[in-house]
Formats: structure tokens, sequence, C-alpha cells
């Protein structure tokens, strides 16, 4: 079984650009989660997608936004990038937790550096 | 509200001796409770959960962890190290969302390391 999948694993953008991250989840899995991590802050919760509806959204300005597509892969994206926005994104995929699955997988994450 | 807090942000051993990753939570309801690995320029890899079953968990790779409620601890423990061990350990708490969904809240990590 193919774990979480995310593209590009790797960018570097420039200040002011976009950028979108795309997740493929487990085959299976509906809800989808993303996470930012970087050394000053750690590990903090983007939002959360079911059924291509956004469930939960954490502590993150309007320039981050997601979606959930019909097969369940999701994309994230950042408008208007700044430096601070340089992270370690990573997805995460598991069954909804409300029917009991609340065990969560991650993928490699993307790398994403502004200049 | 829930928190995790880990009290060591650094833990070097040598191989071949035990490890041990301490880590406290605080919830208001019974938790589910994690430890994920990440290696170097790697995603996070989940080592094993409690799920209010045994208080006594075991994971992959030689890992275990014991749910202690009375103490709001989940320490993770491994007999003897390896030098493959040498990575960051989040401790991590979850909970079900207002809107369902589950929200991790992790902790600020443990590097390990092994030496020789």
């Amino acid at each position: 079984k193919a774990g979480v999948t995310q593209t590009p694993r790797y960018l570097i953008k420039t200040r002011g650009q976009q950028v979108t991250l795309s997740c493929s989840p487990i085959s299976g899995h509906r809800s989808v989660s993303w996470y930012q991590q970087t050394p000053g802050q750690g590990l903090q919760f983007l939002f959360e997608y079911f059924s291509e509806t956004q469930r939960n959204k954490g502590n993150f300005p309007g320039r981050f936004s997601g979606r959930q597509f019909s097969n369940s892969r999701s994309e994230m994206n950042v408008s208007t990038l700044e430096l601070g926005d340089s992270a370690l994104y990573l997805c995460a995929s598991s069954l909804d937790p409300l029917t009991g699955g609340n065990t969560i997988y991650f993928g490699e994450g993307s790398w994403l550096t502004v200049v | 509200a829930q928190s995790v807090t880990q009290l060591d942000s650094h833990v070097s051993v040598s191989e071949g001796t035990p490890v041990l990753l301490r880590c406290n939570y605080s919830s208001s309801y019974s938790p589910s409770l994690f430890w994920y690995v990440q290696h170097p320029n790697k995603g996070l890899q989940l080592l094993l959960k409690y799920t209010s079953a045994a208080t006594l968990v075991k994971g992959i790779n030689g890992f275990e962890a014991e749910f202690k409620k009375s103490e709001t601890s989940f320490h993770l423990t491994k007999p003897s190290a390896h030098m493959s061990d040498a990575a960051e350990y989040f401790c991590v708490v979850s909970g079900v969302l207002t809107g369902g969904g589950n929200k991790l809240t992790f902790g600020t990590g443990t590097q390990l390391k092994v030496e020789l």
C-alpha cells in the first residue's frame, strides 16, 4: 500500500510569489491535514480537509489556503510568499476519527525555501 | 485543551545502552498518544500509539512506551540503542476537533544522539 505522497519535494521561490504543494493520501483515507515545520516554531497545524471540505483551520494568515478534490488528493497554496514561510510542509492522512481512525500517517514533506 | 512537554531537548547515549525519552502530557479527556520519529530530511514515521488499550505499548524497531495516567507521562524506551536510532523524536497527543478530524499537538522534540 503506497504511503502519503507529496510533490514537489524541494522548491525555491522568491518573496511575493505564490506556491502550490500537492498531497496524495493513503488509499482509502479521506482526511488530509497539513502541518508546517520550522526550527523556531516546531510543528504547527495548518488545516484539515475531509470530503472536499475544510473542517478545521489552525492559526495561520489567509495567505495559506488549501483544497481537497473528490479523489481525496489535496493541495495547499501560499500566496505572497514571505521569508518566514520557508519551512518543511508536511501532509498527513488518516481515516475519519469519528469512525475510529485516529492514526495519522505523514508524507516525506515539501521543503520550501523563500529567497 | 491539550499539550505535550518533552522534558529533554537532547539525549546522548552510547550504542548498546538503554534509551529513555521523556514525555508528559496534559489533556482534558482520555488522550490518544503517539511517538513519531523524524530522520534528517525525512517526514515523520509513526513509532507507536496508545489508545486506551494496554498501557505498555510496543512499537517498531524495539521501542516501547508506557502510559501512566497518575503521572500523566508517556515515556519512550528502548533496551539497546543502535546507531540508526539517531534522529529527532516527537511525542504527540491527538484530539478530535470540534468539526471532526484529528488535530495533533506536538512536543518540541528530543534529538537523540547515539555514540560509538
